[in-house]
């Protein structure tokens, strides 16, 4: 049973303009929320994080929102670059429990 | 200096052969992961370890045994692995366990087993 979902597997999106990827996650008791970046034959790279007590969390391009009633978070990369184009993982955690990842978004940016 | 360290990048081993890979930080962190990943899979956690102790293992075949000399390094050896066995292997550390600590990752050891 996946506990952090990922229903889009690729997106593509013009450069300038806004990237927005998707998570669902099915736990309640994830309380800390992540997304990394990864490229080809590299390991995933932090990119931002959010805490179960916000709701937004703005770094640069990058925002994440969370909705916690709709178990929903989603990244916001404004605008979107060419060098941005990666594998995004969302993952969760529960207090001291291990990340849980999705099963990532292909972000294709078109110059 | 945040970085972590896998050696090797790349490793081809045979099915009776005895490997071991390797993963270092020096960020401090008192956790650290074994991850494999497949190709177009999310990383699967193998192991943890906490302040060099064995915390968490994710019911992984007795093939894959991993060691914490010290609070820097992490090795996973490797023995009598299946072809199946073939993956991109990610280490990763982190503060803690606790909330609010993401973790880092290495580059991966690609791992192909003939």
């Amino acid at each position: 049973d996946q506990q952090v979902k990922q229903n889009s597997p690729s997106l593509s999106v013009q450069e300038g303009r806004i990237s927005i990827l998707n998570c669902d996650y099915t736990n309640s008791m994830f309380d800390y929320f992540l997304w990394y970046k990864k490229y080809p034959a590299e390991g995933p790279t932090f990119l931002i994080s959010i805490s179960s007590i916000k709701d937004k969390n703005e770094d640069g391009r990058f925002t994440v929102f969370l909705n916690k009633s709709a178990k929903h978070l989603s990244l916001h990369i404004v605008p979107s670059q060419p060098g941005d184009s990666a594998v995004y993982f969302c993952a969760a955690s529960e207090g001291n429990t291990p990340l849980v990842f999705g099963k990532g978004t292909r972000l294709s940016v078109i110059a | 200096d945040t970085e972590v360290t896998q050696t090797p990048k790349h490793l081809v081993m045979g099915m009776t052969n005895k490997k071991s890979l390797k993963c270092e930080q020096h960020m401090g962190h008192r956790a650290m992961y074994w991850y494999k990943q497949k190709a177009k899979k999310p990383p699967e956690l193998m192991f943890v370890y906490s302040y060099e102790k064995l915390s968490i293992n994710e019911s992984v075949p007795s093939r894959f045994s991993p060691e914490c000399p010290n609070s820097s390094l992490l090795n996973l050896h490797l023995h009598a692995l299946q072809p199946e066995d073939s993956a991109l292997y990610l280490c990763a550390s982190s503060r803690g366990q606790g909330r609010d600590t993401e973790a880092f990752f290495g580059q991966g050891t690609r791992l192909t087993v003939v």
